[in-house]
């Protein structure tokens, strides 16, 4: 498969414990993309990275999200203490842009969904 | 902030029905995505516009972008089941590829 990969799919965790998200982006794409998407809302920006380099990251994250993409390869996204509101589905997609005014489609992974308990 | 609205929030049709979801920016867009999301699937890219007035069609869909490149349409002609699901625009924040989601129009058809 040579699609968007994240995983775990699925994490069930305590409040006030820390998850880690893994995405493998398609490997020929240099920009990744972390969204978040609550039920019946649209992906939400976190942040993403064109290679290595973090471009932006969304006023609404705060300090207890990072992610890194150490090698412009793969990419982790971590939440520390945990709120019962970090519920969501996160999503992450990649992309290959093709310069000027064409921002390149975005392949999504298939998520990982977060309960904080 | 740039935003980017989508009316309806839902629409239930009969199959064989008409579908129109529409997309409004507060700016000038200089292209706009649309995505479809099946019912606990994730958001799969459809198509792209670019150029003002654009139109484009793939089988029963059209996709239009307004000519002031703030508004973009979705239309699907005689829908089908297989047409259920929440279509999305998506569009760049100015002069940077940091792409931003409508709030989407969730459709659902009726047999």
């Amino acid at each position: 498969d040579t699609g968007v990969s994240q995983n775990p799919r699925h994490k069930i965790t305590k409040r006030g414990q820390n998850v880690t998200f893994r995405c493998d982006p398609i490997s020929e794409h240099n920009r990744l993309y972390w969204y978040r998407q609550t039920l019946g809302q649209g992906p939400e920006f976190l942040t993403y990275f064109q290679n290595e380099a973090q471009l932006e990251k969304s006023r609404l994250l705060s300090d207890r999200f990072s992610a890194e993409r150490p090698k412009g390869s793969f990419s982790t996204l971590e939440i520390q203490r945990t709120e019962q509101g970090d519920s969501a589905m996160y999503l992450c997609a990649s992309s290959q842009p093709t310069g000027g005014i064409n921002t390149g489609e975005l392949f999504f992974g298939e998520g990982s969904r977060l309960t904080v308990l | 902030g740039q935003q980017v609205m989508q009316i309806p929030q839902y629409q239930h049709v009969q199959e064989g029905e008409d579908f129109t979801t529409y997309c409004n920016s507060s700016t000038t867009l200089s292209n706009i995505q649309w995505y479809k999301q099946r019912p606990g699937g994730h958001p799969v890219f459809l198509i792209q516009l670019v150029k003002s007035g654009e139109v484009k069609k793939q089988k029963r869909l059209t996709f239009q972008f307004g000519e002031a490149k703030k508004n973009s349409s979705l239309h699907i002609t005689a829908t089908q089941t297989t047409d259920v699901g929440t279509y999305f625009c998506a569009a760049p924040i100015i002069n940077t590829d940091k792409l931003i989601f409508g709030t989407g129009t969730r459709l659902q058809v009726f047999p």
